[in-house]
């Protein structure tokens, strides 16, 4: 079945950049994801990668897949501190009706 | 911006009682989704719904749980008879097709039964 990982807690300096790592087990996940939540609120959809895809850029966010080591991370360049936040790496299947698999969030708290 | 929205945001209910969980997904959207997170463990899957039934649904949800769509904006979540394990906070997402690669999530209602 499918399952993704992620480390529970980054702390990270104003205007360094950021890494969240994730890990799946489905090697047949069709789109991989980020989700953004901040306290009380929804998930926020930050950027996602196609499975066939190496790197996605997308402004300050750098999304790498090694779909070899079934490994992805997030990397926030100049982080700011309204980037604190809880991080959600989630993956999909097509053949499962895209829904989607979550990971346990990674907490990420910028100090200035 | 089109979103997703829910209601209510906070929800206070006893044990054994009937809840329903209310979502407006967005309207041209054909996919809808439930999803809960209890404090402090992941995401987790509960149903899809397409064309007014269900497409999928997870090991969770239960007898005691069930969806609807009654008047075709709304998609509702009713629990039955509530338990304490059931606190937690509910989302519901909507996407235009099954190909879509997003989501759109609403901001969740936070159910607690007591």
């Amino acid at each position: 079945g499918e399952d993704v990982e992620q480390s529970l807690f980054l702390s990270v300096r104003e205007g360094d950049s950021s890494v969240i790592n994730c890990t799946y087990t489905d090697s047949s996940s069709t789109y991989l994801y980020w989700y953004k939540q901040e306290p009380g609120a929804g998930l926020q959809l930050l950027t996602y990668i196609f499975s066939n895809m190496d790197m996605k850029q997308d402004q300050r966010l750098t999304v790498l897949l090694n779909k070899k080591d079934k490994h992805l991370s997030l990397r926030i360049a100049d982080t700011q501190t309204g980037d604190s936040a809880i991080y959600f790496c989630a993956e999909s299947i097509r053949a499962a009706g895209n829904k989607l698999t979550f990971g346990g969030g990674t907490r990420v708290l910028v100090k200035p | 911006e089109p979103e997703v929205t829910q209601t209510p945001s906070h929800q206070v209910t006893q044990m054994g009682q009937e809840v329903i969980l209310r979502c407006v997904p967005i309207s041209n959207h054909l996919y809808f989704y439930w999803y809960r997170q209890i404090l402090g463990q992941k995401v987790e899957f509960l149903v899809s719904f397409y064309n007014n039934e269900i497409s999928e649904k997870s090991e969770i949800f239960d007898d005691q749980f069930s969806v609807e769509r009654p008047d075709g904006s709304n998609f509702t979540l009713k629990i039955r008879s509530t338990k304490l394990e059931d606190s937690a906070m509910y989302f519901c997402a909507s996407r235009t097709d099954s190909m879509n690669t997003e989501a759109f999530f609403g901001q969740g209602t936070r159910l607690t039964v007591v």
